[in-house]
């Protein structure tokens, strides 16, 4: 079946503009989450979806930050007034579960952000 | 705070094993995770542990004691392909993946 896909691989920018990030999950898994990954590092919690809410946005980094999911699939990470520091690879998951037991999480294969 | 650590970097040689450690101090614990990523790719899952003990699967085998805070991946009979960044994580109590920076791992013929 189809993976985690996200839209678009590649974002490059200037710095003061604002971007989204899609990220389409596994059919049927309720939890999704945002990360973002810097060169030697690793994945770093952004935000926690369960169904259409935000169970846990506390890894956002601001409030240029904001990520939405609204029927339950589909979710797109916003960030406005882009900085440089802001370029990493995005990296969205999905689980079937809602966090617990053993069920992992799978990822898509990253959006690079890059913010000139 | 919240840290996991693991080695920045080994190296190992073809055919022969290897194990990666990974030691964590995390607000809770509800299980430990270990990922493999290549070069430019998204981390692929490769083992849960919650018990202590060892966890066995094909080539590559998990150990975890809670007590210790410590978990290793243990490699064996390794090819060219297992090349790649091995990422620990450890589930905290409010059921959030901790990561650590990844351990990447040169396999040479």
């Amino acid at each position: 079946g189809a993976g985690v896909s996200q839209t678009p691989s590649n974002k490059v920018t200037e710095k003061g503009k604002y971007v989204e990030l899609r990220c389409d999950p596994i059919s049927g898994h309720t939890a999704l989450y945002w990360y973002r990954q810097s060169l030697g590092q690793g994945p770093e919690f952004l935000i926690y979806f369960q169904g259409t809410g935000a169970a846990d946005d506390s890894g956002l980094p601001n409030d240029r930050f904001f990520a939405v999911r609204p029927e339950g699939s589909v979710s797109t990470l916003k960030i406005q007034r882009t900085e440089r520091g802001d370029s990493a690879v995005y990296l969205c998951a999905s689980s079937q579960s809602d966090g617990t037991g053993g069920y992992e999480q799978y990822f898509g294969p990253g959006t690079r952000l890059t913010v000139t | 705070g919240q840290n996991i650590d693991q080695p920045t970097e080994m190296t190992a040689t073809e055919g022969a094993i290897v194990q990666i450690n990974c030691t964590y101090q995390t607000s809770g614990f509800n299980g430990l995770f270990w990922y493999q990523q290549h070069a430019g790719e998204a981390p692929t899952f490769l083992s849960y542990n919650v018990l202590d003990g060892l966890e066995e699967k094909g080539r590559f085998s998990s150990f975890l004691s809670r007590s210790k805070g410590y978990s290793y991946l243990l490699l064996k009979e390794l090819q060219m392909k297992d090349s790649a960044s091995y990422l620990c994580a450890v589930r905290d109590s409010n059921y959030q993946l901790i990561w650590g920076a990844g351990t990447k791992l040169i396999i040479k013929p």
